[in-house]
């Protein structure tokens, strides 16, 4: 099955800091890739998603593909205690017939 | 609440029994994943299912685990036979009748086996 890796974390930064998440994936036919924010005993939610190389802004994210290096990242400006969650970076196969994920990132911003 | 619902929120059987966990998609969205997440773990995708269609099931145990998504009524995930090492958050997901689109989430169903 093919790959999206994430550095597990924790990632910890300073309430009003820029977070910043990666993630690469194996499938270079993969199309289209999110991010998701899970709370521990919750279930995932979608924050962002991104199709085309560059950036995509919305609100305080900022989602950033390059294809040619297989990568995505998220950014999260002015980080929040209340953005401390896991991230989850997600990728479809080239056929689109399964979204795979990544294990996630854990961030913890301290206030 | 147009979300997607899953049912039950909980559910403990004992090793041997047979585990039903049921998805209905987001209102217009003809597409189900099932993922399983074990304590710590990531998502792990399981399968992709269009009414009355597995589309995708790689991600599927080859023994005692089935899915299902009938023209009427919810997605099942059935798990026959069940073995402690079936304890895990289970989760649908729906999305529009498209690939590659956005996929939303359930809450989940927390499985025990005792």
């Amino acid at each position: 099955q093919k790959e999206v890796e994430q550095n597990s974390g924790p990632l910890s930064v300073p309430e009003g800091a820029i977070a910043s998440l990666n993630c690469t994936y194996s499938d270079r036919g993969s199309q289209s890739f999110f991010w998701y924010r899970q709370y521990s005993g919750k279930s995932p939610e979608l924050i962002m998603s991104i199709y085309s190389n560059g950036d995509k802004e919305d609100g305080r994210f900022t989602a950033q593909l390059n294809k040619a290096s297989q990568y995505v990242s998220l950014l999260i400006r002015d980080s929040q205690p209340s953005d401390s969650a896991t991230y989850l970076c997600a990728a479809y196969n080239q056929a689109g017939t399964a979204l795979i994920f990544g294990k996630g990132t854990t961030l913890s911003v301290s206030s | 609440n147009a979300g997607v619902m899953q049912n039950p929120r909980h559910l403990v059987r004992r090793r041997g029994q047979e585990a039903r966990l049921r998805c209905s998609p987001m209102k217009g969205h003809s597409h189900v994943y099932w993922y399983r997440q074990l304590p710590e773990e990531g998502l792990k995708f399981m399968v992709y299912l269009q009414k009355e269609n597995i589309i995708d099931e790689s991600g599927m145990p080859k023994e005692r685990f089935s899915a299902e998504f009938p023209k009427e009524g919810p997605s099942i995930l059935r798990i026959q036979q069940v073995v402690r090492g079936d304890s895990a958050a289970y989760f649908c997901a729906s999305s529009p009748p498209r690939t590659h689109a956005e996929a939303f989430f359930g809450q989940g169903t927390r499985l025990t086996v005792v």
